[in-house]
């Protein structure tokens, strides 16, 4: 069975540093990879998705992410980071099939002044 | 315009009560789905549809009971409630076709259910 893995729990980032968000996933075959954003009392947003082809994909808000099958990682990444990107965000690993997504428990991502 | 809404957004209710939430997309979506997301925010796979049929049905307990009337509506009934019952309960849905879009999930915006 499939897995994935958030390694933080919490970050601390300053606004307008750079960020990154590690993932790891188990899964024998190719993954489909996926990372969403939760802000409080909201519903999960998709930033960015990765099938297949370019390693680094784009996604929302100015978010990227580079998918490295030797190190089975899936890190989400930005530039400069705003207040406004302070919220959980979940890693998910989607299979072959009629599948369902696997999440990790999440990372909080907190942005100080 | 709303692509996945869930109502109600919140449920406060007593333990030992049947309570219903329900789902619509308007994605024109063949896939539907219920996610459960514990108090750690941990988020774990209820049930799937697809085409009104039950796919996937991860060992949820048997009071938990979803009816998918057509293929754009996935409710989830839930009997006898239990405190452990309480958390935010996500549906979401996908496109159908390849799976690469069959990957793609398009979530609500939770109900969040408190059993007292």
């Amino acid at each position: 069975a499939q897995s994935v893995t958030q390694p933080d729990i919490h970050i601390t980032v300053s606004e307008g540093a750079s960020l990154e968000l590690r993932c790891n996933y188990s899964y024998g075959a190719t993954p489909y990879l996926f990372w969403y954003v939760q802000s409080p009392g909201q519903g999960l947003q998709l930033l960015l998705k990765y099938f297949s082809g370019d390693t680094l994909v784009q996604g929302i808000k100015g978010f990227e992410a580079e998918f490295k099958r030797s190190q089975s990682s899936f890190n989400l990444r930005k530039p400069s980071v705003h207040w406004s990107d302070a919220a959980e965000y979940f890693c998910a690993v989607g299979t072959t099939g009629y599948s369902t997504l696997t999440f990790g428990k999440g990372t909080m991502l907190l942005v100080s002044p | 315009d709303t692509a996945v809404s869930q109502t109600p957004k919140y449920l406060v209710t007593q333990m030992g009560n049947d309570k219903s939430i329900k789902c619509e997309q308007n994605l024109g979506h063949d896939t539907m789905y219920w996610y459960k997301q514990d108090s750690k925010k941990f988020l774990k796979i209820m049930f799937s549809y697809n085409n009104k049929e039950l796919i996937i049905n991860e060992t949820v307990p048997n009071r938990f009971s979803p009816k998918s009337p057509d293929k754009a509506h996935l409710n989830l009934h839930i009997n006898s409630l239990e405190l452990g019952d309480s958390a935010v309960y996500f549906c979401a849905s996908s496109h159908p076709g390849d799976e690469r879009r069959n990957n793609e999930q398009f979530f609500g915006p939770g109900t969040r259910l408190t059993v007292l």
